[in-house]
């Protein structure tokens, strides 16, 4: 079955840690997007990669990093200077340019906290 | 700022009801997309819906799309127990601009169906 994994599904931070969350994707497609949620509020776009080797910022990427080696893998780094990490956290992919506007089909997310 | 805003924020109905919801957005669009989340899951496309089209089905679903008045609405018919979820709207960026490819989300209406 094509999807998006998400891991681990509950992640605990420690102070001044950085962590790193998983998104991989068999569904070949080429944008990936990480968005965070924050309990009763819509998504907002942290960074997006519309093909390999290739990422932009999103509305709120201070604090966070990501790299794109792989089409299939989009990881995301909360780091220690994102002090209010905890939220829920979404990776989708969608078909990406030319044909841009495309549904997104998303993981089921990571929630991570604070120790 | 989000693009598209729903309401109403919150919307509790019986079984077998109709529940209607409705977005809002600011800039011209080329489409509009709806998609659902139960509680502590990853979104799932419902429907995209083009600037061109004023109305779209699927199943239970009804979309409509007035672009003069920048608002759409979700309508779900006979409802169940099941549809209980949060829905949201999201509008992607124009081609040429910096926001294409980005889907903006609003902040959604938390559907709740009681049996």
């Amino acid at each position: 079955d094509g999807g998006i994994t998400q891991s681990p599904k509950y992640l605990f931070r420690k102070e001044g840690q950085n962590v790193t969350l998983s998104c991989e994707q068999n569904l070949n497609h080429d944008a990936m997007y990480w968005y965070r949620q924050d309990p009763g509020q819509g998504l907002r776009l942290i960074y997006y990669s519309q093909i390999v080797n290739d990422f932009q910022k999103g509305d709120i990427a201070e604090g966070y990093s990501v790299s794109r080696e792989k089409k299939e893998s989009f990881p995301l780094t909360v780091t220690s200077a994102q002090k209010n990490p905890t939220a829920f956290y979404l990776c989708a992919s969608s078909i990406g340019q030319p044909r841009g506007n495309q549904p997104q089909h998303f993981g089921d997310g990571t929630r991570l906290s604070i120790l | 700022s989000q693009q598209g805003e729903e309401d109403p924020q919150a919307l509790s109905i019986q079984e077998g009801e109709n529940a209607t919801m409705n977005c809002s957005y600011k800039t011209s669009i080329n489409n509009l997309q709806w998609y659902r989340q139960n509680s502590g899951r990853g979104l799932v496309h419902l429907i995209l819906i083009r600037s061109n089209e004023r109305e779209k089905h699927s199943g239970r679903l009804r979309v409509t799309l007035d672009t003069s008045k920048k608002s759409s609405s979700l309508l779900i018919t006979a409802s169940r127990a099941a549809d209980t979820a949060s829905y949201f709207c999201a509008t992607p960026g124009r081609a040429g601009g910096t926001s294409y490819g980005k889907l903006t989300f609003g902040q959604g209406t938390i559907l709740t169906v009681h049996p």
